[in-house]
C-alpha cells in the first residue's frame, strides 16, 4: 500500500521554464513533508520541508505548497537550471512517530533542457 | 557538515553468503536507518535504530538484521543472500524528530 504516491515518473522541462513536481498522500497522520534530490550514484540530499500547519515554503528557486484537503503537494522549481535534472523524491513522518521514520514517494525524474 | 559514510560503494556476492553493509556518522545523531532503493518503488525503510542497542523493523525487514553497538555505527546483515536482495542500499542518520535524514551516498549490492 503505497502512502505516499508520485505519479509522474518523468518529466521533462526547457531551461529557464517552471518545473512542477506533484506528490499524493494517502495518510492523514502525515504531519511534514520533505523533499529530496537524488543524482546517480549519490545518496538522496534535503531540499526543503513543509510542516501541516502551512500551507507554502520557499528557499530561492524552490518553494513546495501543501493542500491539506487534497492531501496533495508539490515542488515548484523556478527558474529550472540543467543542474536540477536529477531524481525528486518527496517524502511524508507521520505525527507521533518519535524518531523521524519517513515514507517516501517512487520519485520522479526531472530533465532540465538546455 | 554531517558525514554519513557506507563502507563500500559496489559489493558482489553469492546466493545463501552472509553479507554485512556498514554504516558510520560523525554528528553524533540518534537515529540510524536502512532503505533499499528500485526502480519504481522508491525508498523503502528495512530497519532503524533510535539508539545504542536499540533497533525497529521497518517496512520490509523480512531477511534482513541489524546491529547498532555503538552510536555512530548501523550495520546491515544479510542473513542468507538471495537474488531479491539485489539493490542499492542506503543508509541515513538524523537527531531530533522533524530533523532533515542525512544520508550516504549508497551501497549497490549484487547477489549471483
Amino acid at each position: 500500500d503505497q502512502q505516499v504516491k508520485q505519479n509522474s515518473p518523468s518529466l521533462s522541462v526547457q531551461e529557464g521554464r517552471i518545473s512542477i513536481l506533484n506528490c499524493d498522500y494517502t495518510n492523514s497522520m502525515f504531519d511534514y513533508f520533505l523533499w529530496y534530490k537524488k543524482y546517480p550514484a549519490e545518496g538522496p540530499t534535503f531540499l526543503i520541508s513543509i510542516s501541516s500547519i502551512k500551507d507554502k515554503n520557499e528557499d530561492g528557486r524552490f518553494t513546495v505548497f501543501l493542500n491539506k484537503s487534497a492531501k496533495h503537494l508539490s515542488l515548484h522549481i523556478v527558474p529550472s537550471q540543467p543542474g536540477d535534472s536529477a531524481v525528486y523524491f518527496c517524502a511524508a513522518i507521520s505525527g507521533g512517530t518519535s524518531y523521524g521514520k519517513l515514507t517516501f514517494g517512487q520519485g520522479t525524474i526531472l530533465t532540465v533542457h538546455p | 557538515d554531517v558525514k554519513v559514510t557506507q563502507s563500500s560503494r559496489y559489493l558482489v556476492k553469492r546466493t545463501g553468503e552472509k553479507v554485512f553493509l556498514e554504516c558510520v556518522q560523525d554528528m553524533d545523531h540518534e537515529n540510524m536507518f536502512w532503505y533499499r532503493q528500485d526502480p519504481g518503488l522508491g525508498l523503502r525503510l528495512i530497519y532503524f535504530s533510535y539508539d545504542v542497542k536499540m533497533k525497529e523493523k521497518g517496512d520490509i525487514p523480512e531477511g534482513y538484521s541489524v546491529s547498532r553497538e555503538k552510536k555512530e555505527r548501523f550495520s546491515l546483515i544479510l542473513e542468507s543472500a538471495s537474488t531479491n536482495q539485489t539493490s542499492m542500499y542506503l543508509c541515513a542518520s538524523s537527531g531530533q524528530i522533524n530533523q532533515p535524514q542525512h544520508f550516504g551516498d549508497g551501497t549497490r549490492l549484487s547477489i549471483l
